[in-house]
């Protein structure tokens, strides 16, 4: 079975300081995508990156980088300077595999951010 | 339009009453997804659409739930006999194909009493 885990509730920093979410996935399947999203206080998932498991890859996208590890199941997100404004709830989800005919995405609990000036 | 629309925003019923949620994904988008949301919680999968493909409905809680897309466009989510356990944000999301990036709806918050 498909599963998600993000094991921290709530992070609480102050602004400038990095932070990061984990994030650890279970699957059987040798194919898969994973995804992470932020839920702000209005409410509205919006997306933030997708990662296939072939590509191991760290990527980087401004103060935003993640790093995935298929050797320890991890897709980590590390917000870099954080500012007020990502205070959100983010979701680390998993689809899979490929060719499946099912595209439904496992979310994590998320992990509640609180960025203080 | 320009996003994924959910309608009603908000939704008071009384328990063992029938609501039908709607969702209107963006158009062109073959993927459908319902999720559900409890206060504080994550999110749970309930049922997924792909174009003229059986449905996913693994995540169906139970029988008072069904689900239906119509033409591959809009789809209405109904929930028989509420009962107060219901009561939840319902989200709704579309994607241009599976395992693509979901957009997501600003969801129906239904409210059991």
């Amino acid at each position: 079975a498909q599963k998600v885990t993000q094991a921290q509730t709530e992070i609480s920093v102050v602004e400038k300081e990095d932070v990061t979410l984990d994030c650890v996935y279970e699957t059987r399947d040798t194919t898969y995508y994973l995804f992470w999203y932020k839920q702000p206080p209005s409410g509205e998932l919006v997306f933030l990156i997708r990662r296939n498991s072939f590509d191991e890859q760290n990527e980087i996208s401004g103060r935003y980088s993640w790093n995935f590890q298929k050797s320890t199941s991890s897709f980590n997100f590390t917000i870099t300077a954080s500012q007020v404004v990502d205070s959100a709830v983010y979701f680390c989800a998993l689809s899979g595999p490929l060719g499946s005919n099912t595209g439904k995405l496992i979310f994590g609990q998320g992990t509640t951010l609180q960025v203080k000036p | 339009g320009a996003g994924v629309s959910q309608s009603p925003s908000n939704k008071v019923t009384e328990k063992g009453k029938d609501v039908e949620l709607r969702c209107d994904p963006i158009s062109g988008h073959t993927a459908l997804y319902w999720y559900r949301q409890s206060l504080g919680q994550g999110l749970e999968f309930l049922i997924y659409f792909q174009g003229n493909s059986a449905p996913d409905k693994s995540g169906l809680p139970s029988d008072r739930f069904s689900a239906e897309r119509t033409g591959g466009s809009v789809s209405t989510l109904t929930i028989q006999r509420t009962q107060q356990e219901d009561s939840a944000v319902y989200l709704c999301a579309s994607s241009l194909a599976k395992n693509t990036e979901a957009f997501f709806g600003q969801g129906t918050r239904l409210t059991v009493v």
